[in-house]
Formats: C-alpha cells, sequence, structure tokens
C-alpha cells in the first residue's frame, strides 16, 4: 500500500492529452513539492517534472505538472508512442522523514 | 554532468549482509548541499525509499527497514554505501543510487536474495 495514491493505469490515443492523478495529505504533498518520474521497461527512473511543475532541461514541454492542496497532476499532451511507460509521483514526508512514492501509472498509448 | 553507477554482489544468501556501492563521478560527493539516497524496486513493483546520507554525514531511513539498514559515506573514494543486515527474499529488487531531489540516477543494479 503506497502512501500516495495513484490510479493503476491510463489510456489515450496519439495525440490526445492525458493526465494522472496522484492523491497525499497534509504531511507529504500538501507541505512539500510533487516530484513526477518516467520509467520505460527496463530502466531507472527519469525525472520529469521537480518542485510541483518545474520541467528539467530535456523534457518536452508536452509534460505538465500542477498541485492544489493534497493532490497532485501530471498532464501529457500530445500522446506519442514513445510515451508508454510506467509514471510515479514522489514527495517527501515530514510525519514519516521519508521519501513516499506513488504505486506507479502504467501509461498505455492506444 | 554527475553520472552515479551501483557496484555489488548480485546474489545474497537469507539472513546474510546486502552491501552494494554508489560511485559518483563528473562531481565530487562532497561539495554542494545534496543527499545521496537508496531506492529499491522489485520486479513488477513500485519504487521504495530505502535511506539517505548527507556530506555531512546525517542520515534518514525509511522506518520501515530503519533497524537494517546503514548508509555511509566514504568521500576519499567519491562514493557512498548501502548495508542492509538479515535479508530475506522480499528484499530481492533493482537498488538505485540517486541524489535528492532524486533528479540522477544509477542505472541500477539486480540483487537477488535465494540460498
Amino acid at each position: 500500500q503506497s502512501v500516495l495514491t495513484q490510479p493503476p493505469s491510463a489510456s489515450g490515443t496519439p495525440g490526445q492529452r492525458v493526465t494522472i492523478s496522484c492523491s497525499g495529505s497534509n504531511s507529504n504533498i500538501g507541505r512539500n513539492y510533487v516530484y513526477w518520474y518516467q520509467q520505460l521497461p527496463g530502466t531507472a527512473p527519469k525525472l520529469l517534472i521537480y518542485s510541483d511543475n518545474k520541467r528539467p532541461s530535456g523534457v518536452p514541454d508536452r509534460f505538465s505538472g500542477s498541485k492544489s492542496g493534497t493532490s497532485a497532476s501530471l498532464a501529457i499532451s500530445g500522446l506519442r508512442s514513445e510515451d508508454e511507460a510506467d509514471y510515479y509521483c514522489a514527495a517527501w514526508d515530514d510525519s514519516l522523514s521519508a521519501w513516499v512514492f506513488g504505486g506507479g501509472t502504467k501509461l498505455t498509448v492506444l | 554532468q554527475v553520472q552515479l553507477q551501483e557496484s555489488g554482489p548480485g546474489l545474497v544468501r537469507p539472513s546474510q549482509t546486502l552491501s552494494l556501492t554508489c560511485t559518483v563521478s563528473g562531481g565530487s560527493i562532497s561539495s554542494g548541499s545534496y543527499f545521496w539516497t537508496w531506492i529499491r524496486q522489485p520486479a513488477g513493483k513500485g519504487l521504495e525509499w530505502i535511506g539517505r546520507i548527507y556530506t555531512s554525514g546525517s542520515t534518514n531511513y525509511n522506518p520501515s527497514l530503519k533497524s537494517r539498514v546503514a548508509v555511509s559515506l566514504d568521500t576519499s573514494k567519491n562514493q557512498f554505501s548501502l548495508r542492509l543486515t538479515s535479508v530475506t527474499a522480499a528484499d530481492t529488487a533493482v537498488y538505485y543510487c540517486t541524489r535528492e531531489p532524486l533528479d540522477v540516477w544509477g542505472q541500477g543494479t539486480t540483487v537477488t536474495v535465494s540460498s
């Protein structure tokens, strides 16, 4: 049971916009930044979004992050086949003094 | 650009100690204000944070693993290490070393706990 809650799966067709949610609590998302990661099969996670809504250099602006209260979202616009991957949210939890992750969302591009 | 590389045994016997090292290249492990972190991922499952060490040497551990885990720093070798004692099959996973804010990751190393 993950501390942050994500839907196990999401899907869309090429060109569509898809949103993945991440729900937490006041001790994590409510007080600290949210990070989003993309993990392609057999590879290490790659940072997509940091500090709730900032993109590292090299990450396309098709990827965007937002946060409201104790929930956050990752939006992917102009969906492409190469976006098919697992996506994870993460945040520091003040009560646990630990990083916590969502269980991951498997994105399928139909 | 900082790069991380995990190394260590791929097979550990049950009840023994798992030891992994992360070598940092492209920058000094003691420069800047960074936490150096270990994360693991069992096959087909999600990510689990194990623990971290600051450049000063202070540490934080996952409460569920705290009694068995230790992270240490070797600035002379530009490395940090993980020790996990009394391992069981549940500790079988891909282990990643990372730098906070989890922006730089090693490629991961698979550790199997089996007799």
